[in-house]
């Protein structure tokens, strides 16, 4: 069955060092990967996705993410952290039986000043 | 601006009462998700229509209804409301079911 896990509730990081959003995936066939981001009380924002090619994935915001299949992770990265990147970030895969988004539980990045 | 629509963005309402949750998709956007977000249990799909038909169903009560319209507008039905309902409910389009989703602003939904 595919899944996806966000092993981390809660990440936190100073402002100003990288910062690291991890992921994993179990799908049996290619995965499509994105990452989507929350902010208080609004709807999640796309952020990116890899569906092939290139490993590193650029997306808005100065977000990247890394696609590793050997580990089945897809870990969302940015070298400098804003406080404004505090929110809450969800990694999805796509089933591809039904194409449906299936979410991780989400973690929350708190970016200290 | 994803360019989704959902209306009311909030709704209070007692116990045992109907709502109707209102969604307008982007532009060209055949395919309306339908989610729930509750504080302590992430996100959680309800269900999916592409194009006026139903395409998947999830964790979605037999107390919630939803439909998709000729228009591509869609509606989420609640009804025999619990207090366990309250939550934000969240509608989103995609172009076809292989592409990203963009999400509305979501409807806030309390039961009293």
């Amino acid at each position: 069955a595919q899944s996806v896990a966000q092993p981390e509730d809660q990440v936190n990081v100073a402002e100003g060092n990288p910062l690291t959003v991890k992921c994993t995936y179990s799908v049996s066939g290619n995965p499509y990967l994105f990452w989507y981001v929350q902010y208080p009380n609004r709807g999640l924002q796309f952020l990116l996705k890899y569906i092939t090619g290139d490993n590193l994935v650029k997306g808005s915001y100065g977000f990247e993410a890394e696609f590793n299949k050997s580990q089945t992770s897809f870990h969302l990265k940015k070298p400098s952290a804003l406080v404004s990147d505090s929110a809450l970030y969800f990694c999805a895969v796509r089933d591809d039986s039904n194409y449906q988004l299936i979410w991780g539980a989400g973690t929350k990045l708190i970016i200290k000043p | 601006d994803s360019g989704v629509t959902q209306t009311p963005k909030h709704l209070i309402t007692a116990t045992g009462q109907r709502v109707t949750l209102r969604c307008s998709p982007r532009s060209g956007d055949l395919s309306v998700y339908w989610y729930q977000q509750s504080l302590d249990q992430g996100l959680q799909f309800l269900i999916q229509y592409y194009n006026g038909e139903e395409r998947a169903k999830g964790n979605i009560l037999e107390r919630f209804s939803a439909q998709q319209f000729p228009d591509l507008h869609s509606e989420l039905n609640l009804s025999s409301l619990e207090l366990g309902d309250s939550a934000l409910y969240f509608c989103a389009s995609s172009r076809a079911g292989n592409t990203e989703a963009f999400f509305g602003q979501g409807t806030r939904l309390t039961v009293v």
